[in-house]
């Protein structure tokens, strides 16, 4: 069964401060997809990467993939108000015709002032 | 514009009274799939639709039903709510264009059953 944990569930930092947040997952899957969830919103699709070794980057959001150490990371850099959110990882199951993701828990990201 | 919309976005019911969900997408994908998110366990897929008439259980398929008479809707249907059955509930109309497949969610609809 595939599972999707994300660390930390829970941030709260300051602004302009750097920091990472980690999506493992449990078997083979080379698609890995970063989500952002604005309070009381649908979630808006951030990156996609899908190959060992991709990097994606967006403004401040850097996200990158190692597909043999089964983990993605999404970097922050020199945080701001705007990007808190909720953050969520999901992967590819690719299991049969099923075009499942697989999600996180999504991690809760307060950026303070 | 291209969108996914879902009707009523708020809804308070009561225990045991039908009701329906709608989700209607103009993209004309053929992959649609219904979730439903709850604090701490991320989304988990109720039920999915591959195309017309195609329709297959998710990892929580218990206590809902759909259909897919059409290719833009596919309306999720309780026909027998329950209080576990409280949370918030996303349709998604899928790109699969072979590299990836792309999730286009809806707005959200929030249910509480008393």
């Amino acid at each position: 069964e595939l599972k999707v944990e994300q660390n930390p569930l829970f941030l709260s930092m300051q602004e302009g401060k750097n920091y990472t947040i980690y999506c493992n997952y449990s078997t083979t899957s080379d698609r890995l997809y970063w989500y952002r969830q604005d309070p009381g919103k649908s979630l808006e699709s951030l990156f996609v990467l899908l190959s060992n070794g991709a990097v994606k980057q967006e403004g401040r959001l850097m996200a990158s993939l190692d597909t043999k150490a089964r983990l993605s990371t999404l970097h922050i850099t020199a945080a701001v108000h705007d990007l808190s959110a909720t953050y969520f990882c999901a992967v590819d199951s690719r299991m049969d015709s099923n075009y499942q993701l697989i999600w996180g828990a999504g991690t809760k990201l307060i950026i303070k002032p | 514009e291209a969108q996914v919309t879902q009707n009523p976005r708020y809804l308070i019911t009561v225990t045991g009274k039908k009701l329906t969900v709608t989700c209607s997408q103009n993209m004309n994908h053929e992959y649609m799939s219904w979730y439903r998110q709850d604090p701490g366990l991320g989304l988990r897929q109720i039920y999915y639709s591959m195309n017309v008439e195609v329709t297959d259980k998710g990892d929580v398929p218990e206590g809902y039903k759909v259909s897919r008479k059409e290719k833009r809707n596919f309306p999720l249907i309780l026909e027998s709510p329950s209080p576990n059955q409280t949370s918030l509930y996303f349709c998604a109309s899928i790109s699969a264009s072979g590299l990836y497949n792309e999730q286009f969610f809806g707005p959200g609809t929030r249910l509480t059953v008393l």
